[in-house]
């Protein structure tokens, strides 16, 4: 089964620094990666995924990841951070995505706090 | 376009009690997904629904069952409610085809007394 690990339960982070948020996946024969981001009582947005071709995945709200299959990593980044960014990042997996096998499982998060 | 939207919000109940969480997909998405939330945890699968057809199941008990109606919203039903089971009941759409897109709802928060 598909397993997916965040390293970093919490990481605080100067406002205009760069973070990086780390994710490990357990290797799969084909898998697919997400990072979703919830906000206070809200529901996940996607910020991004891999799917396949070029391992540099941008996303919305400038964040980007690297898939490398080497270190079954999938790090979240970002080059400058801003008080809006405070949220719940989540790393989710998915070893089938097909139609009728979309199941994701998520890493146990992490949440991002801005310092200004 | 209006989101995927989950209803009631919030929810109190007590042990041994039934409860139903309701959830509409985005127009034009055919699929459903159910993920439980407990706080400080990352969302775990619970259903997948298509066409009132159960396409996936996660590892929880079968006090937890779902249906998807011909208009293709979704319950999600739980039976003989217990302390753990107090979390945010995340529900997501998906169009039909290959490699599309989770959208989620706000959820649904249940607390069991």
């Amino acid at each position: 089964a598909q397993s997916v690990t965040q390293l970093d339960s919490q990481v605080p982070v100067f406002e205009e620094a760069p973070v990086e948020l780390r994710c490990n996946y357990s290797s799969s024969v084909s898998v697919y990666l997400f990072w979703y981001v919830q906000y206070p009582n809200q529901g996940l947005q996607l910020l991004l995924k891999y799917l396949s071709g070029s391992t540099l995945v941008k996303g919305i709200n400038g964040f980007e990841a690297e898939f490398n299959k080497s270190q079954t990593s999938f790090h979240l980044r970002k080059p400058s951070v801003h008080i809006s960014d405070t949220a719940e990042y989540f790393c989710a997996a998915a070893s089938g995505w097909d139609f009728g096998n979309e199941k994701l499982t998520f890493g146990t998060g992490t949440r991002l706090t801005i310092i200004p | 376009d209006a989101g995927v939207t989950q209803s009631p919000t919030h929810l109190i109940k007590t042990r041994g009690q039934h409860v139903t969480l309701r959830c509409s997909p985005i127009s034009g998405h055919k699929s459903v997904s159910w993920y439980q939330q407990v706080l400080g945890q990352g969302p775990q699968f619970i259903f997948q629904y298509y066409e009132k057809e159960e396409r996936g199941r996660g590892n929880f008990p079968d006090r937890f069952s779902a249906r998807q109606f011909p208009n293709y919203s979704s319950e999600l039903n739980v039976n003989a409610l217990l302390l753990g089971d107090s979390a945010l009941y995340l529900c997501a759409s998906t169009q039909k085809g290959p490699k599309e897109t989770q959208y989620f709802g706000p959820g649904t928060r249940l607390l069991v007394l």
